[in-house]
């Protein structure tokens, strides 16, 4: 069964912080990998995609990485700001003809000041 | 500004009484998508649209109906709504290939 989980569920940092959230997958065909923001009451917002031979894509102070071995992926977070606080979700699209993206329940992170 | 609306963002209901979320893209995106969204499930598929009267099942498509007659308009049905489809629901579009999608704000249902 095609599946996302992510971990911590939930995490709190202080304003300033680094912080690194895990993605790992069990989907195949794998077509690629995206990390989204969702601010809580919004809709959920593109951070980065990579594909199979990408391991590593930056976003400002968002870096991916890609394991597609080992089927991981991290998001970390350099020198969180509060506006980092937001829901962070790591989907997966299957690779076939059809529109299948199977998304992780996603981690929580609240950054304090 | 490219975006995609959703309406209403809040509604609350009677079960069995039908109602109709609208959702519009004005990117010209073939694809279009609805989500439900509960907690600790994250995201799950009701139905996809891959281009006009084109539509095909999700992973959680009974009790909801949608028809894409238009390029830019994907309208998510529910015919008899119950309890369990109190939910956050979006609406997403993308064009063409391995991008990204576009969510709408999310719409609130609340079915009693």
């Amino acid at each position: 069964k095609n599946q996302v989980e992510q971990s911590p569920q939930s995490l709190i940092i202080l304003e300033g912080k680094n912080c690194t959230l895990q993605c790992n997958y069990t989907v195949s065909p794998f077509s690629n990998l995206r990390w989204y923001k969702q601010d809580t009451g919004r809709g959920p917002v593109s951070l980065t995609i990579m594909t199979f031979s990408e391991n590593t894509k930056s976003n400002g102070r968002y870096t991916a990485t890609l394991d597609a071995d080992t089927k991981q992926s991290s998001l970390h977070i350099t020198a969180s700001q509060l506006s980092d606080s937001a829901s962070y979700i790591c989907v997966v699209r299957v690779d076939n003809y059809g529109q299948n993206f199977v998304f992780g329940p996603g981690t929580r992170l609240s950054v304090l000041p | 500004e490219a975006q995609v609306t959703q309406n209403p963002r809040y509604l609350i209901t009677v079960t069995g009484k039908k109602l109709t979320v609208t959702c519009s893209q004005n990117m010209n995106h073939e694809y279009m998508s609805w989500y439900r969204q509960d907690p600790g499930l994250g995201l799950r598929q009701i139905y996809y649209s891959m281009n006009v009267e084109v539509t095909d099942k999700g992973d959680v498509p009974e009790g909801y109906k949608v028809s894409r007659k238009e390029k830019r308009n994907f309208p998510l049905i529910l015919e008899s709504p119950s309890p369990n489809q109190t939910s956050l629901y979006f609406c997403a579009s993308r064009p063409t290939g391995p991008n990204e999608q576009y969510f709408g704000p999310g719409t609130r249902l609340t079915v009693t």
